[in-house]
This record gives structure tokens, sequence and C-alpha cells, in this order.
């Protein structure tokens, strides 16, 4: 009963590099998540998806994309990476709109 | 647009005491409410939510949270801390409601840094 994992839990990247966080979940939840989080500021919404095939932005999208080809993976891809994404970064899972969230562990990302 | 402010970014209880963790919300429309806490280096964890149904809502780890409609209010309470309860609560607003479409989208307070002294 594995319910959202996050990879990589770590990563370090260079300006102008780009990487993809993975995000899968084992519940057959169509509603996903990602969510950055900065100290002091709580959580902010990247993207979401309401089942495969179908994403939309959230609050701050820029230098961010996504797709969702399965209902389990939910991949946030950054291109061109900036100091201004240094961030953890948190997918999460729902059954519907009014439940609560199952979250991952998170990816610590640091951009030099 | 929904919002959710969080009063006190850190709260310091002695053990056995109160706590109280504050929490007021802005929505158009009468809104679902959450309690998330995180534990250092960990992903957030569901402690309640409010989904229009009772006012007084009961969660895990002996912690409850009351909606007040009048006051735009969802404070968080333990009768008695522990050290086990230090952590960092948020509260959060859905854009779900009762009847509503909704997409689940969460908006989160700043966050709240509990800490329990022996």
């Amino acid at each position: 009963n594995a319910g959202v994992t996050q990879t990589p839990k770590f990563r370090i990247l260079k300006i102008g590099q780009s990487m993809t966080l993975q995000c899968t979940q084992d519940m057959n939840h169509n509603y996903m998540y990602w969510y950055r989080q900065d100290p002091g500021m709580g959580l902010k919404l990247i993207y979401y998806s309401v089942g495969a095939g179908i994403t939309d932005k959230g609050e701050v999208p820029n230098g961010y994309n996504v797709s969702r080809s399965t209902t389990e993976d939910f991949p946030l891809r950054l291109e061109l990476a900036a100091p201004s994404q240094t961030s953890v970064y948190f997918c999460a899972s729902s059954y519907s709109g009014g439940y609560g969230y199952t979250f991952g562990s998170g990816t610590r990302l640091t951009v030099v | 647009a929904q919002s959710v402010t969080q009063l006190g970014s850190h709260v310091s209880v002695s053990e056995g005491a109160l706590v109280l963790l504050r929490c007021n919300y802005s929505s158009s429309v009468p809104p679902y409410l959450f309690w998330y806490v995180q534990y250092p280096n960990q992903g957030l964890q569901l402690l309640l939510k409010y989904t229009s149904a009772a006012t007084l809502v009961k969660g895990i780890n002996g912690f409850e949270a009351e909606f007040k409609k009048s006051e735009t209010s969802f404070h968080l309470t333990k009768p008695s801390a522990h050290m086990s309860d230090a952590a960092e609560y948020f509260c959060a607003v859905s854009d779900a409601n009762a009847g509503g479409t909704s997409y689940g989208k969460l908006t989160f307070g700043q966050g709240t840094i509990l800490t329990v002294h022996p």
C-alpha cells in the first residue's frame, strides 16, 4: 500500500538544466496535484489534473510543464532551471474534489 | 478568490497545555476546510476536514476544529499538548463546496510551527 510515491527525494540542478520529477499513485485517484513549498509561504499550486489526458495550470505554472497519460502517473517537468525554482515539491492525489489529499514525501530541489 | 490566513507563524506551549492554532478564511461560498500536519522532512498528513456537516469536527491525534461562519474561522484545538505534536500545521480551503463543481484545488495558509516544551 504505497500511496503517493515521489522520486527523486533530493536533486541539485545547475541553472539552465532540465529535469522531470516523478509522481505515481496506486489508489486509482483521478485527481492529482503538484505544489511547491517555500518557507513561510505555505504551498502553492503549480498544476493539477482531474483525469488522464486532462491537465490545467494552477497559481504558479511558469517554468513548469506536466502530462497525464495514465491515471497513476503525473510527472512534473522543469525546463531551463532557475534559482527561483529552488523549493520542495509535493505531489498529491485525491479521490474527488471534496476529499482530502494524500501527499507524497516530497522532492527537495536546489538550483545553483 | 479564496484565501486563508493563519494567525501566528510560531506557537509555543508547554506539555499538557491547551493548543490553539488560528485560521481565518475568505470564500464566496460555504467552503470545505482542512487542517494538515507536517512533521520535519515529511509530506503533509490530513488531520481533519469540514465539508458542511457538523460544525465541530474531530480529527486524529486528539485534535478538533470548529467551523464558525459568522467569524469566518476554523481554529484548531487540542486540550492537552504532547511532545509528539511538535510540527508545522497548515489550514487550507478548497474550491469544492456542497452541490458545486470542484477540482479539489486547495489554497493553503502560511503555516504555524508548533513547539511543545517539557
